[in-house]
């Protein structure tokens, strides 16, 4: 069965710190990628996504992501953090004829100002 | 353009009891999904619709959970009897026809379910 996998429950820095979020998947076929961020109190929104093309792809905020085919691997990572990033990050990936997408249980960043 | 709206926002109920959530996609998306999002947890899907079909509810606990989306548009997930277990977030999301523009889904603000 299709997953995904996060590597990370909580993970907490300062402020400038730079970030990375691991994210793997099992699925050997064509997949489009996605990161989620969810603010505290606001609903899910979109970071940044993959579906074919320059493997790193930028997002809002500074973010951005590398698709690593090999690894089956999309991590997120930005190079200095704000305290206004404390949120959960949510990895998901879509794949197979429904389009549906299997998600990571997600990743608690929190901020230190 | 407007976003995925979802009512009511927070429900609190005692168990057996049943509950309606109502949901409007953004105009123009065919594809309409429920998701139950338990504390700690990614988003599991329970149901989707293309336009007013049914795609997939392998994961709906059908002896309890109900979903329609009539005329292709707007939706309800009822929950009867209501189990303490069932106390979570529902999500609704949608997206261009299944496929398009990869799957993208938009999100609405979720219904926040506590069960007593």
């Amino acid at each position: 069965a299709q997953s995904v996998s996060q590597h990370n429950h909580h993970v907490i820095l300062s402020e400038a710190a730079s970030l990375e979020l691991g994210c793997n998947y099992s699925y050997g076929g064509t997949v489009n990628l996605f990161w989620y961020v969810q603010y505290p109190g606001q609903h899910l929104q979109l970071l940044l996504k993959y579906f074919s093309g320059d493997p790193l792809v930028k997002g809002i905020k500074g973010f951005e992501a590398e698709f690593i085919k090999s690894k089956f691997s999309f991590n997120l990572r930005k190079p200095s953090v704000q305290w206004s990033d404390t949120a959960e990050y949510f990895c998901a990936v879509n794949a197979g004829s429904n389009y549906q997408l299997i998600w990571g249980a997600g990743t608690k960043l929190i901020i230190k100002p | 353009e407007a976003g995925v709206a979802q009512s009511p926002r927070y429900k609190i109920i005692e168990k057996r009891q049943s509950v309606a959530f109502w949901c409007n996609p953004i105009s123009g998306h065919a594809t309409l999904y429920w998701y139950q999002q338990i504390l700690g947890q990614g988003p599991k899907l329970l149901i989707q619709f293309q336009n007013n079909g049914v795609v997939d509810d392998s994961q709906l606990p059908k002896d309890r959970f109900s979903a329609e989306r009539l005329k292709g548009v707007d939706s309800t997930l009822k929950i009867q009897p209501a189990k303490l277990e069932d106390s979570a977030v529902y999500l609704c999301a949608s997206s261009l026809s299944t496929g398009t523009g990869g799957g993208e889904q938009f999100f609405g603000p979720g219904t926040r379910l506590t069960v007593l």
